[in-house]
């Protein structure tokens, strides 16, 4: 089966460094992904990782152990504008190589 | 203007009556998708295309059927609305090169009284 794990909701200080991980169980794996949801808008994508390790893109960064089928998103100097929910996709590796999704997590950033 | 355009934005509708989400893209991408979205459950998979030939069931495909009309076009329809249909539906396109990651449109929500 597949399954993915966030945590729910999490909250944050301007300025301050958050880190939102990601459990995953899938059938195959072709890589994981982050997005970045504003409410009531698209997703939008953020980082990919399909080798262990950490992937830097300016304030974010992403991780990855295949062996421990686990992710984490860190966002670093968080601004006002980061409050949204941050979802983890894991790509299939067979048939459709189709997307699985997270739940989500809904990160609020306070002055 | 996006580049994933989905009509109608909004709709709100009665049980048992037909309904049909559209979606076109400017990306030139073959792959399309239709998930929707639900509060605490993230995105579902409904059904996928990889080229005007090809239509996929995904996750969740029971009461919904697809029409990819040209590789900009994907449709979405519900042959007979009922409320446990009411979410937030996206479309989304993929590039089969680089990353692969999805682009989605902006959302239909339907509502289903």
């Amino acid at each position: 089966g597949q399954n993915i794990d966030q945590p729910t909701e999490m909250t944050a200080t301007e300025g301050a460094i958050v880190q939102i991980n990601c459990t995953y169980q899938t059938s195959g794996f072709n890589g994981l992904f982050w997005y970045q949801q504003h409410a009531g808008e698209a997703p939008t994508f953020l980082s990919y990782n399909v080798l262990d390790g950490l992937e830097e893109k300016g304030r974010f960064s992403s991780f990855l152990s295949r062996s421990k089928g686990y992710s984490y998103l860190l966002l670093k100097e968080l601004q006002m504008k980061d409050s949204a929910s941050y979802l983890c996709a894991v790509r299939d590796a067979y048939g459709g190589q189709n997307f699985v999704f997270g739940p989500g997590t809904r990160l609020s950033v306070l002055p | 203007d996006a580049d994933v355009t989905q009509t109608p934005r909004n709709r709100i509708t009665k049980t048992g009556k037909r309904i049909m989400l559209e979606c076109s893209q400017t990306k030139g991408h073959d792959r399309m998708y239709w998930y929707r979205q639900d509060p605490g459950l993230g995105l579902r998979l409904i059904y996928y295309s990889f080229d005007v030939k090809d239509i996929n069931k995904g996750e969740i495909s029971d009461g919904y059927s697809v029409s990819r009309q040209a590789q900009a076009k994907f449709s979405l329809s519900l042959e007979s609305a009922i409320p446990n249909q009411t979410a937030l539906y996206f479309c989304a396109t993929s590039d089969i090169v680089g990353t692969g990651e999805l682009f989605f449109g902006e959302g239909s929500r339907l509502t289903v009284l």
